[in-house]
């Protein structure tokens, strides 16, 4: 089973600034990496398939990068709505995994 | 527009089995190269994948989970269903049914129900 790593576990930002999220995996994952957004009381959304497409709807301010076993989620200029925890989660084969999260908070 | 809705009893006693349905409307079980899935996720905690299934019928299981897991299709109700036996409070979790993306690859989980909280307890 591939374990995902994320750091930081909290990272506390202002809006309008840049967030950097990484994702890191126990072994190679290719580009089989997708990234999601959780609010409080809702389901997840995904946000990034294949380490770098976004996906339908999801504004350009969110980018995703990476390949093997480091990834990059980021977030320029943080809107309100923003403030989240975000999932990294990979299925270059069974089991697909995801990892523990990073609360985005505000400042 | 595609509609995801988890239905079943939000409370299972311990050692009982939980069985959960997700009901699709706005799509088909059955559309070509498309999975389906189970996720979960206990409160204050993170994502866990239970299992998944190919439009075909062919399952995924979690290794962890295998042992006490089924997850059923029926192309005729537009529904697929989860089955976890030997339920204990580890168990209680947002339990969350999706379907996969995109087409074939299932590298990833594009569209989320809004999730069913089921509490482990006598």
């Amino acid at each position: 089973e591939i374990v995902l790593t994320q750091s930081p576990a909290t990272l506390s930002l202002s809006p309008g600034e840049t967030a950097t999220l990484s994702c890191r995996a126990s072994q190679s994952v290719n580009i089989y990496l997708a990234w999601y957004q959780q609010k409080p009381g809702q389901a997840p959304r995904l946000l990034i398939y294949d380490a770098s497409n976004r996906a339908t709807g999801i504004p350009a301010r969110f980018s995703g990068s990476g390949s093997g076993t480091d990834f990059t989620l980021t977030i320029t200029s943080l809107e309100p709505e923003d403030f989240a925890v975000y999932h990294c989660q990979q299925r270059t084969n069974w089991p697909l995994t995801f990892g523990p999260g990073t609360k985005v908070d505000m400042k | 527009q595609l509609h995801l809705q988890e239905s079943g009893p939000g409370l299972v006693k311990p050692s009982e089995t939980l069985s959960l349905t997700c009901t699709v409307s706005g799509d088909s079980v059955g559309s070509s190269g498309y999975y389906w899935g189970w996720i979960r996720q206990p409160p204050g905690r993170g994502l866990e994948w239970i299992g998944s299934i190919y439009y075909s019928g062919s399952t995924y299981y979690n290794p962890s989970l295998k042992s006490r897991v089924t997850i059923s299709m029926d192309t005729s109700t537009n529904q697929f269903s989860l089955k976890l036996g030997s339920v204990t409070a580890a168990d209680t979790a947002m339990y969350y049914c999706a379907k996969h993306w995109p087409r074939f690859r299932a590298v990833s989980v594009g569209f989320w129900g809004q999730g069913t909280l089921v509490t482990v307890s006598s």
